[in-house]
């Protein structure tokens, strides 16, 4: 059975900061892994997905996230942290069909100025 | 090209009620996908479909909910009669049959059943 544990609901940050969001995964079966992330009022989108290629995955935004299977973890990562980052992200696996996502509670991050 | 749009955006009814959740893909997307997420938790699978036909409604929490897919476009998702532990968000999400990987989401329809 998959499963997606996200340390963290909340997550706060300076501009310019670091950004690492934590999450750590339980999968049967090799993994496929997604980070989502929502604006207010908006649809979840799509920031990387990680699909059995290169264990180092670059997303839109800067935003980066490193297949750790030894720690079983693909935790998100932002170098400099700008306001607009400020939303909800979701980690999740999915099913090797890619028809059924497991996703994390989420965590919320807040970017101060 | 439109995204997965949702109707409505918030609906606000009371214990016994009757709701409908409507979703409309991307158009071509044969899979459509029903999600909920309750009380700022995890977002959990309610269903599949592929076309008009239901793949997997393992998710689905009882037979209080009914998703219906005809001609395979649209798809809505009725609850009747709701509950108060039925309040959430519920998210449409779509995929292209032969595409890509990525599901894509809707905003969703924030319910509160009082």
């Amino acid at each position: 059975a998959q499963s997606v544990t996200q340390l963290g609901s909340h997550v706060s940050v300076s501009e310019g900061a670091l950004v690492l969001l934590r999450c750590n995964y339980s999968s049967s079966v090799p993994p496929y892994l997604f980070w989502y992330v929502q604006y207010p009022n908006q649809g979840l989108q799509l920031l990387l997905k990680y699909t059995s290629a290169a264990t180092l995955v670059k997303g839109i935004n800067d935003f980066e996230a490193e297949f750790k299977k030894s720690e079983t973890s693909f935790h998100l990562t932002k170098p400099s942290a700008h306001m607009s980052d400020a939303a909800e992200y979701f980690c999740a696996v999915s099913d090797l069909d890619f028809n059924k996502f497991y996703f994390g509670s989420g965590t919320k991050l807040n970017v101060k100025p | 090209e439109a995204g997965v749009t949702q109707f409505p955006s918030h609906s606000v009814i009371e214990k016994g009620q009757t709701v409908t959740l409507r979703c409309d893909p991307i158009s071509g997307h044969d899979n459509l996908y029903w999600y909920r997420r309750v009380m700022g938790k995890e977002i959990k699978f309610l269903l599949h479909f592929v076309k008009e036909s239901k793949q997997d409604e393992s998710g689905m929490p009882n037979n209080r909910f009914l998703a219906e897919r005809t001609g395979g476009t649209y798809s809505t998702l009725k609850v009747q009669p709701a509950e108060l532990e039925d309040s959430g968000v519920y998210f449409c999400a779509t995929r292209d049959l032969r595409g890509d990987n990525e599901q894509f989401f809707g905003p969703g329809t924030r319910l509160t059943v009082l």
